[in-house]
């Protein structure tokens, strides 16, 4: 079975541009989660959702950041304008349950790169 | 959110057992202790999760002090393909994952 998916894996962009990466959870992961990852920090929370709801986006800047999860499958979170401080990786998660008792399944992430 | 303290970094050798030790003086009686690890380059990946009693899987096994103020993951037989980044984590009743710094684990051959 494959596992998250997420594109593209790496992405330059010039500050003040958009960018937008793409999240495939496992199938039938009613929990997707986006986590944010400077270099040589652990991963920080950004949104969670519970099929199309986002139930947690307390950690979402919301200024430039949004993030979308139409039909409660495949999600989006776009960065518009970028700022040089948003290089980082970006790593999405998902979880078969809605308890403590369930593993998330993260995939390999995309690397931001502004300059 | 519950916290949890690890050391930064430790460092051990090629087919030596690793006890990877996880403070946790703040737990409370419904949180899962969950452990992931990160190798270079990859995603976060699941290792491990207890409640009260010690467990085991093929990856490794997790003891649980009784009090549940911390815990230790134990790693067997390190290989050179368990160095990475060891993170210790109190799964609450929000269905979070809340990432600290981790311990960043060396094997030498």
């Amino acid at each position: 079975e494959a596992g998250v998916v997420q594109s593209p894996r790496y992405k330059i962009i010039e500050k003040k541009q958009p960018v937008a990466f793409w999240c495939n959870p496992i199938s039938g992961h009613n929990t997707l989660y986006w986590y944010r990852q400077n270099l040589g920090q652990g991963p920080e929370l950004l949104i969670r959702y519970e099929n199309e709801e986002a139930v947690d986006d307390s950690q979402l800047p919301k200024d430039r950041f949004s993030a979308e999860r139409l039909k409660g499958v495949d999600s989006t979170l776009k960065i518009q304008p970028a700022e040089l401080g948003d290089s980082a990786v970006y790593l999405c998660a998902s979880s078969p349950g809605t308890n403590m008792n369930t593993e998330a399944f993260f995939g390999q992430g995309t690397r931001l790169t502004v300059v | 959110d519950a916290k949890t303290t690890q050391p930064n970094s430790m460092e051990s050798n090629e087919e030596e057992p690793v006890h990877l030790p996880c403070n946790h003086s703040t737990i409370s009686g419904t949180d899962y202790i969950h452990w992931y690890r990160q190798l270079p380059s990859q995603g976060p990946e699941y290792v491990i999760h207890g409640l009260t009693s010690n467990v085991n899987n093929r990856m490794a096994s997790l003891a649980i002090a009784e009090d549940r103020k911390s815990s230790t993951l134990i790693l067997h037989r390190a290989t050179l393909r368990d160095a990475a980044v060891y993170y210790c984590i109190l799964r609450e009743g929000a269905q979070k994952l809340v990432f600290g710094q981790g311990t960043r684990l060396t094997i030498n051959p």
